[in-house]
């Protein structure tokens, strides 16, 4: 089927902590990956993307890990800042088209 | 020079209207796409085309006719509006075949329907 799972659906830490937002997807043929984040009001902006020939891609204070067996991939955010408050996405890549996961509003509070 | 434009960014109209939405990209790329974000940001995918093709009709209403003159250009007819048309529409391109690479956003629109 065509369906991603996020979690969690709301996420609230304080500013300097780690945060975490994991995803499950359904095609094992599957290969890419992608990260959104999403301000308020505006659009969503790719982050970082992870290929399937890899298992942990990192940029700065972003990570994100992937687990081809159990099909679960998660996005690290480490340091946290007030402006990293927004909606993430995660995507599938699968049949022509991103499939989105339902997102998650982080917010970091100072 | 903005990647990927998208006018207007707000309408508001009444139920029954017809409406358009425009989208052009500068980036070369070949696919575009519409997807609908609803009032609980889920982000769904509409259409997608390749180089001018219709690619994906994901079950929308017929009443939603998108046209894509060339490569650059993807628009958005809406007939007969209804009030759960309400969203925001978003516009984006991605290089190669879709879901491959990451997509370029427009700034999306903005459709309320009273």
């Amino acid at each position: 089927g065509e369906n991603v799972e996020q979690h969690p659906s709301t996420l609230s830490v304080q500013e300097g902590d780690s945060a975490v937002i994991k995803c499950t997807y359904s095609d094992s043929a599957s290969n890419y990956f992608p990260w959104y984040k999403q301000e308020l009001g505006k659009r969503p902006q790719l982050i970082i993307d992870i290929r399937s020939n890899v298992g942990e891609k990192k940029d700065q204070r972003i990570a994100v890990t992937l687990n081809k067996t159990a099909k679960h991939f998660s996005l690290h955010i480490t340091e946290t800042q007030p402006e990293d408050s927004a909606v993430y996405f995660c995507a599938e890549g699968q049949g022509g088209k991103l499939i989105f996961g339902q997102g998650t509003e982080l917010s970091v509070k100072p | 020079d903005t990647a990927v434009s998208q006018t207007p960014k707000y309408l508001v109209t009444q139920m029954g209207n017809d409406k358009s939405i425009k989208c052009e990209q500068n980036l070369g790329h070949d696919t575009m796409y519409w997807y609908k974000q609803d009032s609980k940001k889920f982000l769904k995918i509409m259409f997608s085309y390749n180089n001018k093709e219709l690619i994906i009709n994901e079950t929308v209403p017929n009443r939603f006719s998108p046209k894509s003159p060339d490569k650059a250009h993807l628009n958005l007819h809406i007939n007969s509006l209804e009030l759960g048309d309400s969203a925001v529409y978003f516009c984006a391109s991605s290089q190669g075949v879709g879901g491959a690479y990451g997509y370029t956003f427009g700034s999306g629109t903005r459709l309320t329907v009273v």
